[in-house]
C-alpha cells in the first residue's frame, strides 16, 4: 500500500525558509494529488496546499505568498518550501494523498498520511 | 474560508457506550464532509468520507450522517482503541478546512 515519509530539518531560524520532502513508496505519484497539512503543537489541522503530479497547484490563501509546493516524479517526491518563517510556523508537517476527484472537485479527502515531522522555528 | 465547528470539544465515555460528535459548517457544503481519528503522536486516519461512506478497513461501529450544514459521527459500542481526538473536514470549497477537534476520553 502507499506509504508517505516526510523528511527535512527539525529546526529552522526565524526569517529563513522551511524545506521539507515527502517521499512516496508503494505507488507512483503520477495521476494523483498530493497535499501538505500542518498542526501546531496541541492545536488543530491546517491545509497548506496541494499539487497534481503534473505540477498544477492550489494553495491556502493564508499562506500563498510564502509557499511553494513542487513535485519530482523521477524521485517520487513532493516538496514544500515555506519562506520567511516565524514562531507561528512551528508545527508538525504532514504530507497526505488527496484522494477522490480532481482539483476542482469537492469530492475529496486525505488518505493516507505520512507520520509527520515536527519543525520548530527558533533562533 | 468555510468555518467548521465541532461539539463538544471534549467528552468522557465508557467502553460500550454510544457516542455522537457533531460538526457544523458556516455554509452549506452538501455531503462533502470527512471525519478523521487522531491518536497522540500519530497522524490523522480517515474514517468516513462524503459524510457517510466508511473508509475501507474501518470498523462498522463508526458511522456518519448529515448534509447541508449539520453532520454527526457516531461510534456504536466504544472500544478502548477508540479513545482519541476526532476531526471533521469540509472538501466543498478550497481551502479545505477542519474542525477544532473533539477529544474523546475514558470516563
Amino acid at each position: 500500500q502507499v506509504q508517505l515519509q516526510e523528511s527535512g530539518p527539525g529546526l529552522v531560524k526565524p526569517s529563513e525558509t522551511l524545506s521539507l520532502i515527502c517521499t512516496v513508496s508503494g505507488d507512483s505519484i503520477s495521476n494523483y494529488y498530493w497535499s501538505w497539512i500542518r498542526q501546531p503543537p496541541g492545536k488543530g489541522l491546517e491545509s497548506i496546499g496541494y499539487i497534481y503530479y503534473s505540477g498544477s497547484t492550489n494553495y491556502n490563501p493564508s499562506l500563498k505568498s510564502r509557499v511553494t509546493i513542487s513535485v519530482d516524479t523521477s524521485k517520487n517526491q513532493i516538496s514544500l518550501k515555506l519562506r520567511s518563517v516565524t514562531a507561528a510556523d512551528t508545527a508538525v508537517y504532514y504530507c497526505a494523498k488527496r484522494d477522490g476527484g480532481g482539483s476542482s472537485s469537492p469530492y475529496s479527502w486525505f488518505d493516507p498520511w505520512g507520520q509527520g515531522i515536527l519543525v520548530t522555528v527558533s533562533s | 474560508d468555510i468555518q467548521m465547528t465541532q461539539s463538544p470539544s471534549s467528552l468522557s465515555a465508557s467502553v460500550g457506550d454510544r457516542v455522537t460528535i457533531t460538526c457544523r459548517s458556516s455554509q452549506r457544503i452538501s455531503s462533502f464532509l470527512n471525519w478523521y481519528q487522531q491518536k497522540p503522536g500519530k497522524a490523522p486516519k480517515l474514517l468516513i468520507y462524503a459524510s457517510s461512506r466508511l473508509q475501507s478497513g474501518v470498523p462498522s461501529r463508526f458511522s456518519g450522517s448529515g448534509s447541508g450544514t449539520d453532520f454527526t459521527l457516531t461510534i456504536r459500542s466504544l472500544q478502548v482503541e477508540d479513545f482519541a481526538t476526532y476531526y471533521c473536514q469540509q472538501s466543498y470549497n478550497n481551502p479545505p478546512t477542519f474542525g477544532q477537534g473533539t477529544k474523546l476520553g475514558i470516563k
